[in-house]
């Protein structure tokens, strides 16, 4: 099946500072969904992309999703230690497709 | 996350046991997922259910078995315990096929 691979895995940064985490895959993707974990919690969805080049904006949060469609982001402006936690991205591939299937996921960690 | 509830939370069972895990639903949604997740692997999908009575395998399905006796019960069942089995379980649920899921908040089970 598909896969899709993010980078990096883990990544500290200083509070203030930006964040972000890569989704790839090497075919074209459906659409792109992103979530977040938080320690010792579930994956809270946040955001889907669906069309190619699309943008989105939550609050500190920026999602983009490549023009091929093969690639999505996930840039955080000045990371809050609220931010802390795993970003994973999924995707649910094409057709009749009922699964997503999740990435590795990226693990911030943010240092007050 | 009053939408997805699993029973139970915590378990530790000894090799060769059995048990169900319970993930209960009030969103009326017809797809429902059961995840593993382990340190460093993200989220991998076991089972999953497009709708009452149906079941269909995932990536990781050896070990599992599963029924969708009602809409809004999937259950997760291990017949013979095995330590590679120590995870922490998620269930999911989505409204439609490939739409963003909605998470419970996780058995951890551990297999001595």
């Amino acid at each position: 099946g598909q896969q899709v691979m993010q980078i990096p895995q883990y990544q500290h940064v200083q509070e203030g500072e930006d964040f972000t985490t890569y989704c790839n895959s090497s075919t074209t993707l459906s659409n792109i969904q992103w979530y977040k974990q938080r320690p010792g919690g579930h994956p809270v969805f946040l955001i889907q992309l669906v069309k190619s080049g699309e943008v989105k904006k939550q609050k500190r949060l920026t999602f983009q999703f490549g023009e091929a469609k093969k690639n999505s982001s996930l840039h955080i402006t000045a990371t809050q230690t609220t931010d802390v936690g795993t970003y994973f991205c999924a995707e649910r591939g094409g057709g009749s497709n009922y699964k997503l299937t999740f990435g590795k996921g990226t693990l911030l960690t943010v240092n007050p | 996350n009053a939408g997805v509830t699993q029973t139970p939370k915590f378990r530790v069972l000894k090799t060769g046991q059995s048990m169900t895990l319970l993930c209960a639903q009030d969103m009326n949604h017809e797809y429902m997922y059961w995840y593993r997740q382990d340190p460093g692997m993200g989220l991998r999908l076991i089972h999953y259910s497009v709708g009452e009575g149906t079941t269909a395998k995932g990536e990781v399905p050896d070990g599992y078995n599963v029924s969708r006796l009602k809409k809004q019960n999937f259950l997760l069942g291990l017949e013979s315990a095995a330590p590679s089995q120590t995870s922490v379980y998620f269930c999911a649920t989505a409204w439609g096929r490939g739409q963003p899921q909605h998470f419970g908040d996780g058995t951890r089970l551990s297999i001595l």
